[in-house]
């Protein structure tokens, strides 16, 4: 039943890893989003995904790479983690070009870098 | 570009009592506005949306919101708050056409206390 799912919900690695946050939604959406928030719960854009096809890139470093294997699914991949890479992620997804735009939210992983 | 601001990062008020979170925009463009609630260690939940027509917008648990173009705000008030209202509320606003990403306020904590 769930909305929009997130993998792993927490996640705890080392400076200079490599990691991937997977995002998963049943809701026949057409566009999803990533959103960064810090340790002061601020909420930012990322990323977001249109049909597969990256329609909002904010300026992000580029260690971040966000894939979309199929409208359903949007993956972050996160290379050479940093500490000030710690925060919290949120997938999101909504129906862009319809009415209501509403956007649902994943239940967030937290990712600490050592 | 847009903004939000929220004039209140913390809001303290007795169980019962009334209570009003501040939201202002900015925008050169017609917006989208919303309020989200963050409930402790989840994700977000939509609260209410104002997309178009009637400046008055409710929840289904008792919270409503104005849209006041004239002072940019959006303002959510509940006449008579419970502890479970306590939570990170987010103001957010997004452009009605195009990608719709979601540019949030800085987030105002709302605790209740008995």
């Amino acid at each position: 039943d769930t909305a929009v799912s997130q993998t792993p919900k927490y996640l705890v690695t080392q400076m200079g890893n490599d990691k991937s946050i997977k995002c998963e939604q049943n809701l026949g959406h057409d566009t999803m989003y990533w959103y960064k928030q810090d340790s002061k719960k601020f909420l930012k854009i990322m990323f977001s995904y249109n049909n597969k096809e990256l329609i909002i890139n904010e300026t992000v470093p580029n260690r971040f790479s966000p894939k979309s294997p199929d409208k359903a699914h949007l993956n972050l991949h996160i290379n050479s983690l940093e500490l000030g890479d710690s925060a919290v992620y949120f997938c999101a997804s909504s129906q862009v070009w319809s009415s209501g735009t509403e956007q649902y939210f994943g239940p967030g992983t937290r990712l600490t870098v050592t | 570009a847009q903004s939000v601001t929220q004039l209140d990062s913390q809001v303290p008020v007795f169980e019962e009592a009334p209570v009003e979170l501040r939201c202002n925009y900015s925008s050169s463009v017609s917006v989208y506005l919303f309020w989200y609630v963050q409930y402790p260690n989840q994700g977000l939940q939509l609260l209410l949306k104002y997309l178009s027509g009637s400046t008055l917008v409710e929840s289904i648990n008792g919270f409503e919101a104005e849209f006041n173009k004239s002072q940019t705000s959006f303002h959510l008030r509940k006449p008579s708050v419970h502890i479970s209202d306590t939570a990170e509320y987010f103001c957010a606003v997004s452009d009605p056409v195009g990608a719709q990403k979601l540019v949030f306020g800085q987030g105002t904590r709302l605790t209740i206390n008995p």
